[in-house]
């Protein structure tokens, strides 16, 4: 399956900063990638899909002028959390799908965001 | 409305018993169903993914079972070990895009010498 990985794994900013996170496809060509968040004992939430060469498509309720999505490349994709504030304080994940047909979606091991 | 449930909430258990989790869904047009392994602090980890003509689906000591008609699907764990402890997620796709995915809000399992 495909391995990916996430940078930074923590990170602690002020609020009103900016926050970027990596999301990398190390052994496989993504087009798509996913972003989601998880708040603590809660299930994991469909921010957007990330599209290499394209727009993002995000769920409703996601502020894509909050949380800018870049898809440069076939492996990274990139989520910007912007001005960021406490409530934005999740765990961040990405995951990109498995070859068409093999119903696979593999995870990043995530991101830890805690604005003060 | 697609939901997934699962049950119990958390669970403790003593290494080397059994346990079994449940998953029950009412999503539609329903597609495959995955359970996943979350350790603390870490991705999801795919353990078993299973259409609606499979019925069970085994990998190492994690058995899952799937009754398309009832929409319940169970995950059980045979003589578990300090490392199973995470947390289970039930998750099921929808048919005109497996992409799209509908989460449970897991199982929390805790193992203990």
């Amino acid at each position: 399956g495909a391995v990916v990985s996430q940078h930074p794994s923590w990170v602690i900013c002020k609020s009103g900063t900016s926050v970027k996170i990596e999301c990398r496809s190390l052994d496989f060509q993504a087009t798509t990638m996913f972003w989601y968040r998880q708040f603590p004992k809660q299930s994991l939430m469909l921010m957007a899909t990330s599209n290499e060469g394209s727009k993002a498509t995000y769920e409703q309720g996601v502020e894509k002028d909050k949380f800018l999505i870049n898809h440069a490349s076939l492996t990274l994709s990139t989520l910007t959390v912007t001005s960021a504030h406490p409530e934005d304080s999740s765990f961040y994940i990405c995951s990109v799908p498995g070859l068409a047909g093999a119903r696979e979606q593999f995870f990043g091991p995530g991101t830890r965001l805690t604005v003060l | 409305k697609n939901q997934v449930e699962q049950s119990p909430q958390s669970l403790i258990i003593l290494e080397g018993k059994n346990c079994t989790l449940q998953c029950n869904y009412t999503v539609s047009p329903f597609s495959n169903l995955r359970w996943y392994k979350q350790d603390t602090g870490r991705g999801p980890v795919s353990l078993t993914i299973m259409t609606f003509s499979e019925n069970t689906k085994s990998n190492g000591r994690y058995t899952a079972t799937l009754d398309a008609d009832t929409k319940q699907s169970s995950l059980h764990i045979t003589a578990s070990q300090l490392s199973d402890s995470a947390s289970y997620i039930c998750v099921v796709s929808l048919s005109y895009n497996t992409d799209k995915l509908i989460f449970g809000t897991g199982t929390r399992l805790q193992v203990f010498p």
